[in-house]
Formats: structure tokens, C-alpha cells, sequence
């Protein structure tokens, strides 16, 4: 596709609720970045994949956070029994192994209820 | 201390005023840099890299200094529609991929 396409763009889910993000990526691009923003905050870094390879998982905040690449196109963020504090946006990233700047998706804004 | 650092205003400026940020980072082995654009609800978009000889694009003027380390951005001429928040974004250097952000500085401009 033309851009990075992120959903769903809104998810309101329950406290210990299971949630799945989706993020397909530009056609072509190999690296494929998460970012979690928290309101009034700059994105922080969850994870990287070079194609289906996760080649950083550092930035996962727990062992709930989960994330698949696992044909080198879309990506999946799972996030298990969700809390409250995993409210923010999701955003997705993809660039061509790293050159030529990197395009975000809209995002996918979870709030946890 | 975070990697990268910015003041997060807000900056109130009138309109067509000139107005400049600038961004702190740790990592000396940092090896681009750039400015994203972020408006309300949207996702960051880039606005410029910047390059230690420093570059321009209209109104926009970054320049890197290596050795102190910061960044800045420069707007001229500031309009209505620059109101958004800055976000100073640097690469890691040694190949490594990924962006880390500073935590953005908010900008106002007024009628």
C-alpha cells in the first residue's frame, strides 16, 4: 500500500482483556519498528524486526507484550491481560532497512477500562 | 538521564515571529538526527534531517553540533499552521537501527 496501515485505530478494552494490534507496513520494507506514546510523551521503543526476524525486543515493558513478523509483512502486537497503565497510542513504523526515513502509521489509541 | 532531551514548553510565539528549540543528546555515537513534526491525534512526521553542516528548507533552519552535542531547529516567519509539537529524534550509531525521541517541544503560534 501507499502508506503503513495500522488497526484497529481505536480499541477500548477491559482490564485483562487480551488485545492484538496489526501493522502492515509499507510494500518493501524491511524494518519494521513499535513504538508505545503515552499521552504528553514522545513514542518510546518496544521492538525492531529486520524482515521476520525481532531483532530488539528490549523495549517490550513486560513478558504480556508479544510481537510476530512472522511472514517479513504484517506485524502483530499482542498485549495479554491488558492494565491500565497499557493505555497509549501504538504506533507502527516501517522503513527500508533503516534508509530513507521511516513512515508511521495513524496509530492504534487502546485505552484500558 | 534521558538519551534525548528537550524542553517541553509550550512556546507561545505571536504569529511571524522567529522561533528556536533545541535538543540535548547523550549518546556521542549517535549518528543521525532528525526533526518529526506531530500534530494533535496524529502520528510524527518527518520534517527534516540534520546534517552537521547544517541545511535548510524554507522557513526551517536545523544545525548540529556535534561536539556539545545538541541540535536545533530554527522557524521563521512562524504560521498558524506550525502550531504541533517538535520531536528531536536521533539514530544509534554502529549500525544499529531504530529512532529514539526526546519527548517533544510543544509550539504554539498566536494570532
Amino acid at each position: 500500500g501507499a502508506g503503513v496501515s495500522q488497526s484497529p485505530r481505536y480499541k477500548v478494552a477491559k482490564r485483562g482483556q487480551d488485545v492484538a494490534l496489526r501493522c502492515d507496513p509499507i510494500s518493501g520494507h524491511v524494518s519494521l519498528f513499535w513504538y508505545q506514546q503515552a499521552l504528553g510523551q514522545g513514542p518510546e521503543f518496544l521492538t525492531y524486526f529486520q524482515n521476520e526476524a525481532q531483532l530488539d525486543k528490549s523495549g517490550l515493558p513486560s513478558d504480556r507484550f508479544f510481537a510476530e513478523r512472522p511472514e517479513g509483512s504484517v506485524s502483530t502486537l499482542k498485549i495479554q491481560r491488558t492494565q491500565q497503565e497499557d493505555s497509549a497510542v501504538y504506533l507502527c513504523a516501517s522503513s527500508y532497512r533503516g534508509r530513507g526515513g521511516y513512515t508511521f502509521g495513524s496509530g492504534t489509541r487502546l485505552t484500558v477500562v | 538521564r534521558k538519551e534525548v532531551e528537550q524542553d517541553p514548553g509550550p512556546f507561545n510565539v505571536p504569529e511571524g515571529a522567529t522561533v528556536a528549540f533545541n535538543c540535548t543528546y547523550s549518546n556521542s555515537a549517535s549518528q543521525s538526527f532528525f526533526w518529526y513534526r506531530q500534530d494533535c491525534r496524529k502520528e510524527p512526521k518527518l520534517l527534516m534531517s540534520v546534517y552537521s553542516s547544517g541545511n535548510e528548507d524554507g522557513r526551517f533552519t536545523a544545525q548540529l553540533n556535534r561536539a556539545s552535542q545538541y541540535i536545533s531547529l530554527l522557524i521563521r516567519d512562524s504560521k498558524l499552521s506550525d502550531s504541533a509539537t517538535y520531536l528531536c529524534v536521533v539514530t544509534p550509531g554502529g549500525g544499529a537501527d531504530g529512532l529514539t525521541f526526546g519527548k517533544g517541544t510543544h509550539l504554539i503560534i498566536q494570532p
